[in-house]
């Protein structure tokens, strides 16, 4: 089915420490996974992707982990900066009858960043 | 500036009245969409277009009406919508609709229905 759900609703954290955000799946066919990353008063803005042949993709201090076995998939960003509070959300492609590729998106992790 | 930008940013409507969102893409992009942000709910895709043709229509009531006049322009017509249609409505484009396509997201329009 079309489910995609996140563990922890809110995560606080200490500046300079690392962040964890977890997401589940619940679609085994999903071939592509996006993490979204909102300010408040903005819309989602694109953070890191990984395909489903990959289980390990960095960026610059973001690393996102996909674990196809469990549906498991999770965003880490190092050295965690006042700038990085926000909602996180991870999102899942999905094909369609109309060939267009769905994105799904779960109900997002807000991240606080204390100095 | 992601080069989407929507308009207005906040709109207080009566369930009576009629009203539209407009979104405007820079980013020569051929595919547009419609989303709805609640309160602790994920994302809801309402309308998806692809060089100016309708693909998806989620499901949505008729008293939401898109229109994309071109590739670069989305409009989202409102018409005696409900309270509980109060949300923002984010706007997004992106090259295509197949795999791997990144969406580009306007700051939307926080609505509220009286």
């Amino acid at each position: 089915g079309e489910s995609v759900g996140l563990h922890l609703p809110t995560l606080s954290v200490q500046e300079g420490d690392n962040s964890i955000i977890n997401c589940a799946y619940s679609n085994s066919a999903s071939d592509y996974f996006i993490w979204y990353k909102q300010e408040s008063g903005k819309g989602p803005q694109f953070i890191i992707d990984i395909r489903s042949n990959m289980d390990k993709r960095q960026g610059q201090r973001v690393t996102v982990l996909l674990n196809k076995t469990v549906k498991h998939l999770s965003l880490q960003i190092a050295a965690t900066q006042p700038g990085d509070s926000a909602v996180y959300f991870c999102a899942e492609t999905l094909p369609t009858d109309t060939g267009f590729q769905k994105l799904v998106f779960g109900t997002g992790t807000r991240l606080l960043v204390s100095p | 500036e992601t080069g989407v930008t929507q308009t207005p940013r906040h709109l207080v409507m009566g369930m009576t009245n009629k009203k539209s969102l407009k979104c405007e893409q820079h980013l020569g992009h051929n595919a547009m969409y419609w989303y709805k942000q609640s309160a602790k709910k994920p994302l809801e895709l309402m309308f998806v277009y692809s060089l100016e043709e309708r693909v998806e229509n989620n499901s949505v009531p008729s008293r939401f009406s898109p229109e994309c006049p071109n590739s670069s322009h989305l409009f989202l017509h409102l018409h005696t919508l409900q309270p509980e249609d109060s949300a923002l409505y984010l706007c997004a484009s992106s090259l295509g609709t197949g795999l791997n396509e990144k969406l580009f997201f306007g700051s939307g329009t926080q609505l509220s229905v009286l």
